[in-house]
């Protein structure tokens, strides 16, 4: 097993473009997370998945962010109408369980200009 | 709401030598579990150490050991016989058992390991 997958590592956009990030969880793992890290910040809950379902939505999440993950496996995340506050690092993660350690994948690294 | 807050946004050390970093946090929650997380300069952000909440024993991993005070809540993390790889942004991270296993992380620590 490879670990998370993040794809693309990097992705500079025009403001009001839409973006589309894919994250691939280690298999087997039912839960899915991702956050948001600006720089020099910690990173922020955006949503989790468990298997196919989103429990939970930040309320930084604006309705410009929808994230899926359709048959349980791999999620995206999309950005509509980009804004240049829309710049940080976006971070999958994934566990097997609710109370197990979280594995991080390298993130992607989002420029809005 | 929980929150967590790291006091220290950078520090350094000397090779071989020992540091400590610092976590406070607030939480009405009596079930939780803490964490330090490490993220290297461009690459991912690891497990370092966790702890239950209800163990009272404090949490090692080799070179890696906590000071886990729940009534203070406070968590920090002893860095012994510090190596240059043990550069990185350091993350102090919470979790409820009640909320689904979503992480609460600090602001970070950088940490430099000088030679």
């Amino acid at each position: 097993d490879t670990g998370v997958s993040q794809d693309p590592r990097h992705k500079i956009t025009k403001r009001g473009q839409n973006v589309t990030f894919r994250c691939d969880p280690i298999s087997e793992h039912n839960r899915l997370y991702w956050y948001r890290q600006t720089l020099g910040q910690g990173p922020e809950f955006l949503t989790y998945f468990q298997n196919e379902a989103q429990l939970e939505k930040s309320r930084l999440l604006s309705d410009r962010f929808s994230a899926e993950r359709p048959k349980g496996s791999f999620s995206t995340l999309e950005i509509q109408r980009t804004e240049q506050g829309d710049s940080a690092m976006y971070l999958c993660a994934s566990s097997p369980t609710i109370l197990t350690e979280a594995f991080f994948g390298q993130g992607t690294r989002l420029t809005v200009v | 709401a929980q929150t967590v807050t790291q006091s220290q946004p950078e520090m350094s050390v000397q090779e071989a030598e020992t540091v400590t970093l610092s976590c406070t946090y607030d939480t009405s929650e009596n079930n939780y579990y803490l964490f330090w997380y490490k993220q290297p300069p461009s690459r991912q952000m690891i497990l370092v150490i966790r702890q239950e909440a209800y163990k009272q024993q404090n949490a090692t991993e080799n070179r890696f050991s906590v000071n886990f005070q729940k009534a203070a809540k406070s968590f920090s993390l002893k860095i012994s016989d510090s190596q240059l790889g043990d550069t990185a942004m350091y993350f102090c991270a919470f979790m409820a058992y009640n909320q689904g296993g979503k992480l609460i992380f600090g602001q970070g620590t950088e940490l430099s390991v000088k030679p």
